[in-house]
């Protein structure tokens, strides 16, 4: 595969349970991003890490826990969420830290939460 | 409160006519801007973008104008074919293309473009 994939497409969970969105991007970017879009509201920014190194957190609650173990993989971790927090997310990746141009997204994750 | 805003969440062109969509900041901080094109159940792709040093800039049937002193700027799409159909989001930042800092995106909520045949 190429580009910037992201799994499972669809999520149904419910406040109670624990679950993780995957993000892998095959372009050999060092920035990878989550972005959050709910109904109605701008796409936002959620966390930024750069050659593995988390360097941004936009005042994410807790519930949202983001992995970075390599590069290539960024994980979101979902526990105890609210029904708020149903959004369609996205991974987005970077060659260089920032690089607007070069930052390409994933097709996103949509969840919704019970 | 946001910063930036696109007021139209559609606009419906007939194919071959121009397409004007807008977008307005509030944040005279913010000094390059981007437009991004998003089809359904994919990501958002870069389309075009411009620095504040410059008040248009050109790319095929693309063109974004940039009005620093209204803190406002346009795509242009002509002629305009159903291909182009998509939501558009206007995003901006206060960093330029690239740099270091935290240059991160502001996006509007983005509007949905129909090309009717």
């Amino acid at each position: 595969e190429t580009g910037v994939t992201q799994t499972p497409r669809h999520l149904v969970m419910g406040m109670t349970n624990k679950k993780s969105l995957k993000c892998e991007q095959h372009l050999g970017h060092n920035a990878m991003y989550w972005y959050k879009q709910s109904a109605k509201k701008p796409l936002e920014l959620m966390f930024v890490y750069n050659f593995k190194e988390q360097t941004e957190n936009n005042s994410v609650p807790s519930r949202f826990s983001p992995e970075c173990p390599n590069s290539s993989h960024l994980f979101l971790h979902l526990h105890t969420l609210q029904p708020e927090d149903s959004a369609l997310y996205l991974c987005a990746s970077s060659q260089e830290l920032w690089a607007p141009e070069t930052q390409y997204f994933g097709p996103g994750t949509r969840l919704l939460v019970l | 409160d946001q910063q930036v805003k696109q007021n139209s969440p559609s606009l419906s062109v007939q194919e071959g006519r121009i397409s004007i969509l807008n977008c307005d900041y509030t944040n005279s901080m913010f000094d390059y801007f981007l437009w991004y094109k998003k089809y359904p159940a994919e990501g958002p792709t870069f389309l075009i973008s411009i620095s504040s040093i410059k008040d248009k800039n050109e790319d095929g049937r693309f063109t974004v104008f940039l009005n620093k002193s209204a803190k406002h700027l346009s795509l242009h799409i002509v002629p305009s074919q159903p291909g182009d159909s998509a939501v558009y989001f206007c995003a901006a930042s206060a960093g330029g293309p690239v740099g270091a800092g935290s240059y991160q995106l502001t996006f509007g909520k983005g509007t949905k473009l129909s090309v009717i045949p």
